[in-house]
């Protein structure tokens, strides 16, 4: 049957500072991984997205790292705005494999003015 | 204006009855995805298809079920045998290049609230 799951972890933030969010993932063959943004009631958006033969990949106010000998993703948010408020997913899927594309549990960014 | 749509937004179900949500899109994406999410939870993969007419089980297939007669389309029965189906239900794609290579992000539609009634 369905397992139930864990309530998404919060993060609270003041407005103009940095964020950032954490995801660990469980796949040692994932090399491709995502980052969403979902606001409530709406559909995953994309934010950025890294491949595993980089450590390091810039946007518009977001940085994404991975680190693969620990397995481990963040999402940097500079200067975090209202808007920013949303839960944050990470996902991952690996090249030349069977295309599945497997979702972390999400972490909700709540940004205090 | 590309992209990927779901259908209906909202949808009430009776106890034992089979109802079918609608992913249409238009992107000439080969790979399609089902993904059911509870308040406050993540997204867990139900069925995915990498190329018409066949598919994979995901996560939390059971009382679920999928065909992908068409590339552009990808709908998702919930069956009677799904104990608790009162979900959000979201449907994405996604472009594979040779290789299997990823050679775009996931695209989602704007997904399906499902309530049993």
């Amino acid at each position: 049957g369905e397992s139930v799951g864990l309530h998404l972890p919060t993060l609270s933030v003041q407005e103009g500072d940095n964020s950032i969010i954490n995801c660990a993932y469980s796949n040692s063959a994932s090399d491709y991984f995502i980052w969403y943004k979902q606001e409530s009631g709406k559909g995953p958006q994309f934010i950025i997205d890294i491949r595993s033969n980089m450590d390091k990949r810039q946007g518009q106010r977001v940085t994404v790292l991975l680190n693969k000998t620990v397995k481990h993703l963040s999402l940097q948010i500079a200067a975090t705005q209202p808007g920013d408020s949303a839960v944050y997913f990470c996902a991952e899927t690996e090249e030349g494999g069977y295309q599945k594309v497997t979702f972390g549990t999400g972490t909700k960014l709540q940004v205090i003015p | 204006d590309g992209g990927i749509t779901q259908s209906p937004k909202y949808l009430f179900r009776k106890e034992g009855q089979n109802v079918t949500l609608s992913c249409e899109q238009n992107l000439n994406h080969d790979a399609m995805y089902w993904y059911r999410q509870d308040p406050g939870q993540g997204l867990r993969l139900i069925y995915y298809s990498q190329i018409v007419n066949d598919f994979q089980k995901g996560d939390i297939a059971e009382g679920y079920s999928v065909s992908r007669e068409k590339k552009e389309s990808f709908p998702l029965t919930v069956t009677s045998a799904q104990k608790n189906p009162t979900a959000f239900y979201l449907c994405a794609s996604m472009l594979w290049g040779a290789g299997r290579q990823p050679n775009t992000e996931a695209f989602f539609g704007q997904g399906t609230r499902l309530t049993v009634v």
